[in-house]
């Protein structure tokens, strides 16, 4: 069974601060994708990483994705109380029949 | 808006009772997924169909079934309901190849009372 960890599960932080959301496995996946969900709303795709070692860059913030490709960060850069939501990530396992796992999120609120 | 439509947007119903829930998936997307979500959980993966089969299962309910239907929209039905059942549903769609990514509905949300 492939599972996702995220951490933390929860974070608190004032407007300005910077801040890291990790995510981790023991399993190889072909892909891993980030989303943010708002309440009440579907999640939205947010960045798709593929290669090992892949980072990207979404205005402030930053997706790398680990060498062997079990593991991902998700950095914020002086984060705003708009980036406040549910971040998740998801890896996809398997080639032509896959299925996207979900981890099962961090909350964050960023206080003005 | 990510082109996926699901309805109803809101469903109330009693425990032992069925349900049908329903996605339109983005133009040209093959593949189709439902997920679960209750109250401050993360996504349950449930199934998935590609192109109207069946291509992966994940914890899904024997009380619940799901299929694709040939114009690729798809159906989740939902029986003999029980409070528990009561969450949001997510339908989402992909091209299968590429980058994967799935766009997600705006959801169901079942009450069951």
């Amino acid at each position: 069974t492939q599972l996702l960890e995220q951490s933390p599960q929860f974070l608190s932080i004032q407007e300005g601060e910077n801040l890291t959301v990790y995510c981790n496995s023991s399993s190889v996946f072909s892909s891993l994708q980030w989303y943010r969900q708002e309440p009440g709303e579907g999640p939205v795709l947010l960045v798709t990483v593929v290669t090992g070692g892949e980072v990207k860059k979404l205005k402030r913030l930053t997706f790398q994705f680990g060498d062997a490709r079990k593991d991902s960060s998700l950095h914020i850069t002086a984060a705003q109380p708009g980036d406040t939501g549910l971040y998740l990530c998801a890896g996809a396992v398997g080639d032509s029949s896959y299925k996207l796992i979900f981890g099962s999120g961090t909350r964050l609120l960023v206080r003005p | 808006d990510s082109g996926v439509t699901q309805t109803p947007k809101h469903l109330i119903t009693a425990t032992g009772q069925r349900v049908t829930l329903r996605c339109s998936p983005r133009s040209g997307d093959l593949s189709v997924y439902w997920y679960q979500q209750s109250l401050d959980q993360g996504l349950q993966f449930l199934i998935q169909y590609y192109n109207g089969e069946e291509r992966a299962k994940g914890n899904i309910l024997e009380r619940f079934s799901a299929q694709q239907f040939p114009d690729l929209h798809s159906e989740l039905n939902l029986s003999s309901l029980e409070l528990g059942d009561s969450a949001l549903y997510f339908c989402a769609s992909s091209v299968v190849g590429g980058g994967r990514e799935a766009f997600f509905g705006q959801g169901t949300r079942l009450t069951v009372v």
